[in-house]
């Protein structure tokens, strides 16, 4: 089976400017995440989806970073504007039902420098 | 909530040594736990994981972890080292029982093997 899907993979933009970055998850996975991983660090949970609904936005700074799940399939997390500190790679994750809800599967992720 | 700690940012071994790399937890409830490896400009890859049942699970390439309750650790072992080995290691927690399917990992262990 096809795994996670993101896109771009790369991307360089200036602060102030504003960015979006894509997921696809696996087929049928009703759950979604986005981390944030910062050079150096573990991943960190930004938001939780269960279908097309928030199940966790807690670490999600809201007043510059919004996500959506229109439709339960894909996703796009925007950050607008940048800051210098959401240089990171953006790590999207998914996970199913029955034994594969313990196993979240990622994307190879979208590495962000904002210069 | 939950935090996990692991010991030793760097580890290095020579080829055919033994892998140790140690991760603790703090979990206020009974936790599912992870092993994820990540290589260079790729997404994580499951290695191994604690749900229930036995405390010493075997995962994929000869990788193994034993989870010990009354030292809250889960460290990842492999007997032999080989250089395709060289990797960053994540060790992650989860709260079990809840909808909050999201991981809290650890800093991360980059594992040097040396020829």
């Amino acid at each position: 089976e096809a795994g996670v899907a993101q896109s771009p993979r790369y991307k360089i933009i200036e602060k102030r400017q504003s960015v979006a970055f894509w997921c696809n998850p696996i087929s049928g996975h009703a759950t979604l995440y986005w981390y944030q991983q910062i050079l150096g660090q573990g991943p960190k949970l930004l938001i939780q989806f269960q279908n097309n609904g928030v199940v966790d936005d807690s670490q999600l700074p809201k007043d510059r970073f919004s996500a959506e799940r229109l439709k339960g399939v894909d996703s796009t997390l925007k950050i607008q504007p940048a800051k210098l500190e959401d240089s990171a790679v953006y790590l999207c994750a998914s996970s199913g039902t029955g034994t594969g809800l313990y196993e979240q599967y990622f994307g190879p992720g979208t590495r962000l420098t904002v210069t | 909530a939950q935090s996990v700690t692991q010991l030793g940012s760097h580890v290095s071994v020579s080829e055919g040594a033994l892998v140790l790399l140690r991760c603790n937890y703090s979990s206020s409830v009974p936790p599912y736990l992870f092993w994820y490896v990540q290589y260079p400009n790729q997404g994580l890859q499951l290695l191994l994981k604690y749900t229930t049942g036995a405390t010493l699970v075997k995962g994929i390439n000869g990788f193994e972890a034993e989870f010990k309750k009354s030292e809250t650790s889960f460290h990842l072992t492999k007997p032999s080292a080989h250089m395709s080995d060289a990797a960053e290691y994540f060790c992650a927690v989860r709260a079990m029982d809840t909808g909050r399917r999201a991981l809290t990992f650890g800093s991360g262990t980059r594992l040097q093997v040396q020829p």
